[in-house]
């Protein structure tokens, strides 16, 4: 059975930094690609971010309001996916979900981890 | 950026009726191998969002044979047969064919 369980979140003022980490089990992780998903309160999806498979390069990609403050990575050895989170801002708040991205859909999602930047 | 919407974003369903949720990108989402790269999701409440529909058209893992995905290029529908009780909570829309993924808005679907 696939599980991915994420952790780290937490309350961090503006400018702050955060990491998180999607632990996964029940599959091939280091095969797999891996996207983080965030959900604002009451709003809805907004993709956050992936990282490829080494064999595939292991590249990342973000979108544009987090691009240079976030970072994604992956150790395969321990089946972790990380999500660097720097220069949080307000608008950051958010449930942090980890998914694994195959054909293009997230066909695994794991419980999502709160983060909340306020000062 | 491909920006997806939907519609209806509120849809009121009787169980045992049929449901229809559509969604639109400004791009094409018809990939060269043939394949639409757009997906379908429920997130019931309380819940991480679920995987129902991929590539268009392909249902997921133990997904209901009443959940039924069809379109091409820029047009999308999400049909479900026989609206069961359980089916009720947002739907989302997804491109998957560049980055960044977009979704759509989300269809609030309760009974």
């Amino acid at each position: 059975e696939v599980q991915l369980v994420e952790s780290g979140g937490g309350l961090v003022k503006p400018g702050g930094s955060l990491r998180l980490s999607c632990s996964a089990s029940g599959f091939t992780f280091s095969n797999v690609w891996m996207s983080w998903v965030r959900q604002a309160p009451g709003k809805g999806l907004e993709w956050v971010g992936r990282i490829k498979s080494k064999t595939d390069g292991g590249t990342t990609d973000f979108v544009a309001p987090v691009r240079g403050r976030f970072a994604i990575s992956r150790d395969d050895a321990k089946s972790t996916l990380s999500l660097q989170l720097n220069s949080l801002k307000t608008e950051d708040t958010a449930v942090y979900y980890c998914a694994t991205d195959r054909w293009g859909a997230f066909d695994n999602w794991g419980q999502g981890t709160l983060v909340t930047v306020s000062s | 950026d491909i920006v997806v919407t939907q519609s209806p974003l509120s849809l009121p369903v009787t169980p045992g009726e049929p449901a229809s949720i559509s969604c639109r990108s400004s791009q094409s989402l018809l990939h060269g191998n043939g394949h639409n790269y757009l997906d379908w999701y429920l997130q019931k409440s309380g819940q991480s969002p679920q995987l129902l529909i991929y590539l268009g058209s392909t249902r997921a893992s133990g997904v209901p044979d009443r959940f039924n995905g069809s379109g091409s290029g820029t047009d999308f529908t999400l049909k479900i047969s026989r609206v069961e009780a359980e089916d009720v909570g947002v739907y989302y829309c997804m491109q998957a064919l560049q980055t960044p993924r977009t979704f759509g808005p989300g269809t609030k679907v309760d009974i």
